[in-house]
């Protein structure tokens, strides 16, 4: 079966301080799509990224990077010089490769918050 | 613009009836989904459906119902066989592309309450 672990409930930490989300995933698939999403105080949540498990290799996207490893199965979020507006809880998910978005495992999700 | 409209943002319930939340997309996506949120918990799906007039149970479909009827439109209903019904729900939808689904996106949720 497949599960995804967000070991980090909550965490706070003060502006402009880095702070990195941990997501770690069990599957036998080999393989699968990996996501992250943010939920802000609105509710919705927002796509932040997606990356198959052939694609080992980090992305960076302004001030959020992940770093992927299939030898330790996580996919972990770092925001650098956090911002207040980064606080809202945010999710880690697991899906199928083939049946994608209708497959969706979540983590517990993790709530952010930046104090200023 | 496009997106995903969920209404009500808040709905009250009382035991024994029934309640529909509703969702629309013009999106023009293929793929919808209900989920369902608990405080401190992840989400968890509750109903999908990738074309019209067909859909498949979640991990946690029993109490729930759903119908298909448009591509713009997946209602949920909550019946009174559904033991805990409060929870924050979430639509989503995504694009299907051959094999693959692509991400989800989701609607801004309704809140229901049971009282």
């Amino acid at each position: 079966a497949q599960k995804v672990t967000q070991a980090q409930t909550e965490i706070s930490v003060v502006e402009k301080e880095d702070v990195t989300l941990d997501c770690v995933y069990e599957t036998r698939d080999t393989t699968y799509y990996l996501f992250w999403y943010k939920q802000p105080p609105s509710g919705e949540l927002v796509f932040l990224i997606r990356r198959n498990s052939f694609d080992e290799q980090n992305e960076i996207s302004g001030r959020y990077s992940w770093n992927f490893q299939k030898s330790t199965s996580s996919f972990n979020f770092t925001i650098t010089a956090s911002q207040v507006v980064d606080s809202a809880v945010y999710f880690c998910a697991l899906s199928d490769y083939f049946q994608g978005a209708q497959k969706l495992v979540f983590g517990q999700g993790t709530r952010l918050t930046i104090n200023p | 613009d496009g997106g995903i409209t969920q209404s009500p943002k808040y709905l009250f319930r009382k035991e024994g009836q029934n309640v529909t939340l509703s969702c629309e997309q013009n999106l023009n996506h293929d793929a919808m989904y209900w989920y369902r949120q608990d405080p401190g918990q992840g989400l968890r799906l509750i109903y999908y459906s990738q074309i019209v007039n067909d859909f498949q149970k979640g991990d946690i479909a029993e109490g729930y119902s759903v119908s298909r009827e448009k591509k713009e439109s997946f209602p949920l209903t909550v019946t009174s066989a559904q033991k805990n019904p409060t929870a924050f729900y979430l639509c989503a939808s995504s694009l299907l592309r051959g094999q693959l689904n692509t991400e989800a996106f989701f609607g801004q949720g309704t809140r229901l309450t049971v009282v």
